[in-house]
């Protein structure tokens, strides 16, 4: 069965440092997704991404995040400048529709900033 | 806005016992309805959707969720526990009439424990 890959599994970084999350979704799939849940805490949507652009992003997707599908398959999270604030798991997910389609994650990047 | 409510933190069923997670949500129009189950250092996995039609809608590893419009909830449920089932439980919901590529609004998660 296909699966959404995350690499890597764990990123440790020191504040201020830039970092990239890479996830490849399934293979047919056209909308792509970055959520992340900070310990303890509800999974919060950051970002969708159709059509090479950005279609939806949330509040907390500010200046410092910026998404990108650099070949086709991958599907990277940047983030510029980490905070202590951004640690916390990030799951990408893909999907082969619109709306009523479910999300199929993968199993995330815990990201520990320091 | 659209918000989902798990009013509880954790769940205790014994062994072959029914069990219920409740969840209720929040959205301006119509909702589509999901329940993901989260194991230890995995991603979520997808269980049920409900999209229309019949309210008592079916999933995998014989769990089921039963959509009640008028009191907006949607509980998951399944006719007899197993210990495999323990895990953490996410509601969650997005409008239909938002667009095509919003996210999903999830719940802040059930903690399922099923005692031998």
């Amino acid at each position: 069965e296909p699966e959404v890959t995350q690499t890597p599994s764990h990123q440790v970084t020191q504040m201020g440092q830039e970092v990239i999350l890479r996830c490849v979704p399934i293979s047919n799939h056209l909308y792509f997704y970055w959520y992340r849940q900070i310990l303890g805490q509800k999974v919060e949507f950051l970002v969708s991404f159709y059509n090479n652009e950005i279609s939806e992003k949330s509040e907390i997707f500010d200046d410092q995040f910026s998404v990108e599908r650099p070949d086709g398959s991958n599907f990277t999270l940047k983030i510029r400048s980490t905070k202590l604030e951004d640690s916390a798991m990030y799951f990408c997910a893909s999907t082969a529709g619109t709306t009523y389609y479910e999300q199929y994650f993968g199993p995330g990047t815990r990201l520990t900033v320091t | 806005a659209q918000s989902v409510a798990q009013p509880e933190d954790q769940v205790n069923v014994a062994e072959g016992n029914p069990l219920t997670v409740k969840c209720t949500y929040s959205v301006s129009g119509n909702p589509y309805l999901f329940w993901y189950v989260q194991y230890p250092n995995r991603g979520l996995q997808f269980l049920l959707k409900y999209i229309t039609g019949d309210n008592l809608v079916k999933g995998s590893y014989g769990f089921e969720a039963e959509f009640n419009k008028s009191q907006t909830s949607f509980h998951l449920k399944k006719p007899s526990a197993l210990v495999s089932d323990s895990a953490l439980y996410f509601c969650a919901v997005r409008d239909r009439a938002g667009g095509g590529a919003d996210g999903l609004t999830f719940g802040k998660g059930t903690h399922l424990i099923i005692q031998p």
